[in-house]
């Protein structure tokens, strides 16, 4: 189980700033929110995290609720090359001996001209 | 540069044959990831591995065997046993951090039976 729910997909006008939404209703105090997008047939890239603050660098923002049980993803002047599945994603335990971040189907983002 | 890589790019196999996917890493990662990813679909986590001489599975390991000799090396063997291999594999590793562990992945190995 991927902890996360996000919509399986969402357009955005080129230009325009793209929201993409994100659900952990069951994320732990001490647990990170991670986003990385996968392009088409390459490996999956690392976006951003945060745990509680907002956080922000080159390539897009995160905003987490105050109760941090979900949180958006902020692309503020999307591109067509900012097509892509974005996925939101917190770890998970998995076997016995440890934890690893489990990716969902993610939200497939469109951009168009 | 540092970074993650996998071979081949593009794999073909023949029915009732093994094929073995190579992972290295020069980011003087403690944990590797092999995930599988078919069409549409997301990742799932097929072996796990935090330390050398040591891996465990993840939800799909049946048909899958993996072997952790040295801390840069992670190779996925797809054994004649795994009934659909035809699929996208993406190696990772992290810096196994309790609190934070961002991934980095390969760029994928792409795997089809003939």
């Amino acid at each position: 189980d991927a902890k996360t729910t996000q919509p399986p997909s969402m357009d955005c006008a080129e230009g325009r700033a793209a929201n993409l939404p994100c659900n952990h209703s069951t994320i732990s105090g001490n647990e990170y929110v991670y986003w990385y997008r996968q392009i088409h047939s390459q490996g999956p890239q690392y976006i951003i995290h945060g745990l509680k603050n907002n956080e922000t660098n080159e390539m897009a923002s995160l905003i987490i609720t105050e109760d941090r049980k979900s949180s958006t993803l902020i692309l503020p002047h999307a591109t067509l090359r900012d097509t892509a599945v974005y996925y939101c994603i917190v770890r998970v335990e998995i076997g016995q001996a440890g934890t690893a971040l489990i990716f969902g189907k993610g939200t497939t983002l469109s951009v168009s001209s | 540069d540092g970074g993650i890589t996998q071979s081949p790019k593009y794999l073909f196999r023949k029915e009732g044959q093994n094929v073995t996917l190579s992972c290295e890493q020069n980011l003087n990662h403690d944990a590797m990831y092999w995930y599988r990813q078919d069409p549409g679909q997301g990742l799932r986590l097929i072996y796990y591995s935090q330390i050398v001489n040591d891996f465990q599975k993840g939800d799909i390991a049946e048909g899958y065997s993996v072997s952790r000799e040295k801390k840069e090396s992670f190779p996925l063997t797809v054994t004649s046993a795994q009934k659909n291999p035809t699929a996208f594999y993406l190696c990772a590793s992290s810096i196994l951090d309790r609190v934070i562990d961002t991934i980095y992945f390969g760029e994928g190995s792409w795997l089809t039976v003939v």
